[in-house]
């Protein structure tokens, strides 16, 4: 499967636990983003990365968030602390930007519930 | 910043029949618009997406207009099928712009009944 990948696709964890995520982009696709979608809504951007330069974060990101994409490929997105209010999808997808053109690919996600 | 307004958010069709979703969004400086499909507790798929360059993209039964001076954009679903049934996304950005990040409608649960 040459899509994008993330890992693990479902985590329970008690609140006040700190969880991490991994996405791995299509293969040489140098943007990847994060988003969060919960149940009855359409995804919500919470940041993303050009190689391995974190560009923009949303102010959904709270400071117990925090993603790397070490050397540009694989990225993760860790929480600490989690609340009951993280409980969502966590979505990544990637894109090759070419000139001023990109179209971005989902991965299957993460369903995190916190207890 | 942009705001992309959905509707319906529920829609049930006969097979066979046509079935429009409607999108508006605030920003007039985003000009790519793509559509995606999301079935229950898979990844989103992209379907389709129209860049403002042009008004109409079609792909075998699915179709998206797009009209810039009114700021709304459409998907079109002929000659539905019962696997058509999913929650469909439309989403707006700024291509060329500092962020590429989507932002997406609410969704509409389109339901194709045999």
């Amino acid at each position: 499967d040459t899509g994008v990948s993330q890992d693990p696709r479902h985590k329970i964890t008690k609140r006040g636990q700190n969880v991490t995520f991994r996405c791995d982009p299509i293969s040489e696709h140098n943007r990847l983003y994060w988003y969060r979608q919960t149940l009855g809504q359409g995804p919500e951007f919470l940041t993303y990365f050009q190689n391995e330069a974190q560009l923009e974060k949303s102010r959904l990101l709270s400071d117990r968030f925090s993603a790397e994409r070490p050397k540009g490929s694989f990225s993760t997105l860790e929480i600490q602390r989690t609340e009951q209010g993280d409980s969502a999808m966590y979505l990544c997808a990637s894109s090759l930007r070419l000139g001023y053109q990109e179209t971005q690919y989902f991965g299957p996600g993460t369903r995190l519930l916190v207890l | 910043g942009e705001n992309v307004e959905q509707h319906p958010s529920t829609l049930s069709v006969q097979e066979g029949d046509s079935a429009v979703i409607k999108c508006t969004y605030s920003d007039s400086a985003s000009n790519y618009f793509p559509w995606y499909k999301q079935e229950l507790g898979k990844r989103p798929q992209l379907i389709i997406d129209i860049r403002s360059n042009v008004g109409e993209k079609k792909d075998q039964r699915i179709a998206v207009t797009l009209n810039k001076t009114a700021k709304h954009f459409s998907l079109h679903i002929t000659e539905t099928q019962p696997e058509d049934s999913a929650v469909y996304f439309c989403a707006a950005s700024i291509d060329g712009g500092s962020q590429g990040n989507l932002i997406f409608g609410k969704g509409t649960k389109l339901s194709v009944k045999p």
